[in-house]
């Protein structure tokens, strides 16, 4: 069946600039999570839905940063006045239910802020 | 969640084992490990996991120590697209966020 999909897979955009980015979650999974992945480094956390609701926000670094999932399926990451730092891979992730082993990621979307 | 500390690469000649050794003396009795690995340009991909006792699947074995202070991530005959980035993980089954918590991991390169 289909994976985990991001779109787009590249986003370059300018400093200052609103984006978005996009999250289809495997279908059925009701808890969905956000990473990003800066060069040479380890995926960091970011927020976790379970169905509609952000149950954990804890890991988005600035109120620059906010994620929603209105219906419980699609999420989309949104990311406002851009900064240089922000640039990075964007990783979602999704799983059946809070508590599943198996945690099944996207192929990223890579950001660049000039 | 407890610490991890894993060697920042190693290399493997195709068609040997590959044994990926991860350091978690801070563990907790309600912890599991877990060993994900990130292919180049990809998302990290799931593994295997276990609590105290070793553990098989299709794509490898994890062997942790009694006391449970570092484990081994064994893939007993590499080949080329083993090549990867691999990462230990602890955490407890139902943590608070249910989050993933990555280190550096290690990355192995397997080659012919």
């Amino acid at each position: 069946g289909a994976g985990v999909s991001q779109t787009p897979s590249n986003k370059v955009t300018e400093k200052g600039k609103y984006v978005e980015l996009r999250c289809d979650p495997i279908s059925g999974h009701t808890a969905l999570y956000w990473y990003r992945q800066s060069l040479g480094q380890g995926p960091e956390f970011l927020i976790y839905f379970q169905g509609t609701g952000a149950a954990d926000d804890s890991g988005l670094p600035n109120d620059r940063f906010f994620a929603v999932r209105p219906e419980g399926s699609v999420s989309t990451l949104k990311i406002q006045r851009t900064e240089r730092g922000d640039s990075a891979v964007y990783l979602c992730a999704s799983s059946r239910y809070r508590g599943e082993t198996e945690q099944f990621f996207g192929p990223g979307t890579r950001l660049t802020v000039l | 969640d407890a610490k991890t500390t894993q060697p920042p690469s190693m290399d493997c000649a195709e068609g040997r084992a590959a044994n990926l050794p991860c350091n978690h003396s801070t563990i907790s009795g309600n912890e599991y490990v877990y060993w994900y690995r990130q292919i180049h340009s990809q998302g990290p991909q799931y593994i295997i996991h276990g609590l105290k006792n070793n553990e098989t699947n299709e794509m490898a074995s994890l062997i942790i120590t009694e006391d449970r202070k570092s484990s081994t991530l064994i893939l007993p005959h590499a080949t080329l697209r083993d090549t990867a980035v691999y990462y230990c993980i602890v955490r407890v089954a139902l943590n608070t966020g249910n989050m993933l918590t990555f280190g550096g991991g290690t990355r192995l390169m397997v080659k012919p």
